[in-house]
């Protein structure tokens, strides 16, 4: 079956870095995914990865690497508004995007 | 960028009475829109995938005839749920294909539409 796994939920203090990780395992490959859900709000789109490598935009950067079907996001100079989820989602050989359950994040001060 | 708007926000509606929600595409032509529900501290879960002009695809487990999909046109997609319970209390979001990096397959999503069913 297909499949995206990534932590629960992770803890990280106001100024630092964080990464999330993200395994999936999935018929085919067009794209990974990272949306940012804040509580009772609709997600909204941060990065995009087809190839290999790592992207970066601004505080936030992903990386992808296909042949360990693996992705991490990073986060730098966390700010208090960064605690949500973090959502990794993978669209497969379809063109069908299967979602991981979210990881949430909660920044301390 | 892409926007697309959805309401009503939050609903409260009695057991047994029917839903109404709405999805528009505000500045582009949406073919395609996609329904989700989200229970509490879970994952998104695709519901249905709604053509315009053209009956909606539904995910194996979704009953068709429950949550009713209408997509008229290229900037309207509705979702009616059909003699609501209280098992039905859910957050719906809706989504389209839009604009911007990653192709035209960045999904821009509606604010969400809470319901709640007493």
């Amino acid at each position: 079956g297909q499949n995206i796994d990534q932590p629960t939920e992770m803890t990280a203090t106001e100024g630092a870095i964080v990464q999330i990780n993200c395994t999936y395992q999935t018929s085919g490959f067009n794209g990974l995914f990272w949306y940012q859900q804040h509580a009772g709000e609709a997600p909204t789109f941060l990065s995009y990865n087809v190839l290999d490598g790592l992207e970066e935009k601004g505080r936030f950067s992903s990386f992808l690497s296909r042949s360990k079907g693996y992705s991490y996001l990073l986060l730098k100079e966390l700010q208090m508004k960064d605690s949500a989820s973090y959502l990794c989602a993978v669209r497969d050989g379809h063109y069908q995007l299967i979602w991981g359950a979210g990881t949430k994040l909660i920044i301390k001060p | 960028g892409a926007v697309v708007s959805q309401h009503p926000s939050r609903v409260i509606c009695k057991s047994g009475t029917s839903v109404k929600i709405e999805c528009r595409s505000l500045d582009f032509q949406a073919t395609t829109m996609f329904w989700y529900r989200q229970f509490p501290k879970q994952s998104l879960m695709l519901m249905a995938t709604s053509n315009e002009g053209s009956k909606a695809t539904y995910e194996q487990g979704v009953e068709k005839d429950k949550f009713l999909i209408n997509h008229a046109s290229l900037t309207l997609s509705t979702l009616t749920v059909t003699s609501a319970h209280p098992e039905d209390s859910s957050f719906y979001i809706c989504s389209a294909g839009g604009q911007g990096e990653a192709g035209a397959n960045v999904l821009t999503f509606g604010a969400g539409s809470r319901l709640t069913v007493l």
